[in-house]
């Protein structure tokens, strides 16, 4: 167990809706960051806050959002889904953003399913 | 931009043998991380191994070391006395003291571990 907790861990819904995935960062990890895996693909980085603000921005589509509340928890919202953005996402965090070791600890991951 | 290249899209090994996973990467960078993640059929992500590209020392975790060669872009996996356990998913993954620490992913190495 790495201490990152993920919400929920499957979801299913159509075209076109909205879903939000919350995720919670170990206790004292100030940053999080969203990864989006395909099927049998490697993660790809789609977007970091650290401490409530954004920090960086990977291959994230405008149609997803994030935010990090002052409790350190993550929301990630997607909006007008499509069939494609079926994945699996992951949430990791780290105790800092500065360049120093620094290990993520990845969440159990939410399963989405697009219909 | 940095990319991760992991060649071998599958490996086999015998229980107690030894296996070696190949990944390379491109970079301009002189000073980064470098890790190998786990990924069993429960899809958690679990770190196995990280790399400092300042040291010259290969890392070794129990029975999983580093072949760490900075100037050849390489760095190879070996799992020793592989147990059936150890049959997943393998990432290896960069990243960068800039763009705020996010990774890259290779697209993984699937190994399976035969009795």
């Amino acid at each position: 167990d790495s201490g990152v907790t993920q919400t929920p861990k499957h979801l299913i819904t159509a075209t076109g809706q909205r879903v939000t995935l919350r995720c919670s960062p170990r206790s004292g990890d100030l940053s999080v960051y969203w990864y989006q895996q395909s099927l049998d693909q490697g993660l790809q980085f789609l977007i970091q806050y650290y401490n409530g603000e954004e920090r960086a921005k990977g291959n994230i589509l405008e149609r997803f959002s994030a935010q990090q509340f002052p409790d350190l928890h993550s929301e990630l919202n997607l909006s007008s889904l499509e069939l494609g953005d079926s994945a699996l996402y992951f949430c990791a965090s780290s105790v800092s953003t500065s360049f120093s070791y620094n290990e993520q600890f990845f969440g159990p991951g939410t399963r989405l399913t697009v219909l | 931009a940095q990319t991760v290249t992991q060649s071998q899209p599958e490996m086999s090994v015998q229980e107690a043998e030894t296996v070696t996973l190949s990944c390379t990467y491109d970079t301009s960078e002189s000073d980064y991380y470098l890790f190998w993640y786990k990924q069993p059929p429960s899809r958690q992500m679990i770190l196995v191994i990280r790399q400092e590209a300042y040291k010259q020392q290969n890392a070794t975790e129990n029975r999983f070391s580093v072949n760490f060669q900075k100037a050849a872009k390489s760095f190879s996996l070996k799992i020793s006395d592989s147990q059936l356990g150890d049959a997943a998913m393998y990432f290896c993954a960069y990243r960068s003291p800039n763009n705020n620490n996010d990774m890259r992913f290779g697209a993984g190495t699937r190994l399976t571990v035969k009795p």
